[in-house]
Formats: C-alpha cells, structure tokens, sequence
C-alpha cells in the first residue's frame, strides 16, 4: 500500500533562513511519482514540482530545491533563503503507476511558518 | 498553464440543504477529475475519481449517496452534498488532469468552504 509520511508537523524559521521539508514515501511500484504542493493560507493548491521513480537528479528552480533518494525512499524540499511569502502547509505526494498514476495519496502535510 | 475553476468558494446553509459545487478545467479537457476533502489542520482525502462519461469511483468509506458526482462534460464535474449536516462541513478541492498519462499533474481548483449550520 502506498503511504507518505511527513513526519514535522510545524515549522518555524526566521526569515533568510534555509529550511528543509521531509518526505518519506512507501510503495511497492517500481513506477511512481512523486509531487510537491504549497497551500497558502488562502487555501488553493500550487503545484511546485513532480518526478519520476525512475529520474533522481535533484532539481533545483530558483530558491527551491528537491533531493530524491530512492535508496531511503525521501523527497526532501529545502527552501533556501526563506522569505515570509513561503508561509504556507506544504503536502508532500505520490501516485503508483499500477494504480493508473491517477490516485494521490498525501502526506499529512507541513505547516511552515517563516517570521520576519 | 493548466486551470480549474471551483466554484462557490464559500457557502453557509442550514442543516438538511443540498449543496452542488462545481469544478471546471478551463482551458484544457479532462477525462477525469478528483474530488478531495479536507478537515481543518488536515491532509487532503481522496473521496472520489470522476470519469467523463461514466459513473465516479468513490473511494472506501465515502457514502455515493451522499455525495453525488456528475461529469457530464470534458471540463465540468459537479459534486453535490445532498441534504448536507454540519459533520459535512469541510474545505473539499477539486482537481482535474489534462490526460490521462501517468507523470501528468493534477491541477487543483481553489477550493470549496462548506459551513453547516
């Protein structure tokens, strides 16, 4: 069964700061994917990035960054040089290919708090 | 880039009323929708896959008579709460996919909040 796990509830940085998101992912697909989505307090979902099970480059778009290692089964997000716009719930996610990669599941979420 | 619309945003009934949201994907076709809910301070829950065309796949535990879900179109899905209590009350999103390929994403609508009076 597919399950992802953040395990930090809260966090709370001050502004300028780096800051990493854990994400611990389980399945039994060799085919997955996996995405990253920021809820700002207003509610909507953004989409920030999405990758493949078989593509572990880390990406890296502007501030942001992802390390995938599929040895500990972890898709890290880091936030350099935070700023207070960051402000939001980020949700960690992954849909198996034998499932028709059309069910996400979701992890239970990060709520990141960047303070002037 | 890829848009749905949710629409209402926000909406507070009395107990017993049936509510219809609806999410539409505006500038591409989807053959399948997600509709999700979530609690406050919670992780989203799948309740159920919409398909064009053809009945929705709810998800375990998601009663199909309560929440009614319509995809009648390649860009609009309803879902209707019917005969809504304020257990019902939550935040539930929609999201829709542009096809149906695996490493595709889906794009989220802004979301639905539900009081129940």
């Amino acid at each position: 069964a597919q399950k992802v796990t953040q395990a930090q509830t809260e966090i709370s940085v001050v502004e300028k700061e780096d800051v990493t998101l854990d994400c611990v992912y389980e399945t039994r697909d060799t085919t997955y994917y996996l995405f990253w989505y920021k809820q700002p307090p207003s509610g909507e979902l953004v989409f920030l990035i999405r990758r493949n099970s078989f593509d572990e480059q880390n990406e890296i778009s502007g501030r942001y960054s992802w390390n995938f290692q599929k040895s500990t089964s972890s898709f890290n997000f880091t936030i350099t040089a935070s700023q207070v716009v960051d402000s939001a719930v980020y949700f960690c996610a992954l849909s198996e290919a034998s499932q028709g990669a059309q069910k996400l599941v979701f992890g239970q979420g990060t709520r990141l708090t960047i303070n002037p | 880039g890829a848009v749905v619309s949710q629409h209402p945003s926000w909406v507070i009934c009395k107990s017993g009323t049936s509510v219809k949201i609806e999410c539409r994907s505006l500038d591409f076709q989807a053959t399948t929708m997600f509709w999700y809910r979530q609690f406050p301070k919670q992780s989203l829950m799948l309740m159920a896959t919409s398909n064009e065309g053809s009945k929705a796949t709810y998800e375990q535990g998601v009663e199909k008579d309560k929440f009614l879900i319509n995809h009648a179109s390649l860009t609009l899905s309803t879902l209707t709460v019917t005969s809504a209590h304020p257990e019902d009350s939550s935040f539930y999103i929609c999201s829709a996919r542009e096809h149906s390929v695996g490493n595709q994403p889906q794009h989220f609508g802004d979301g639905t909040r539900l009081s129940i009076l």
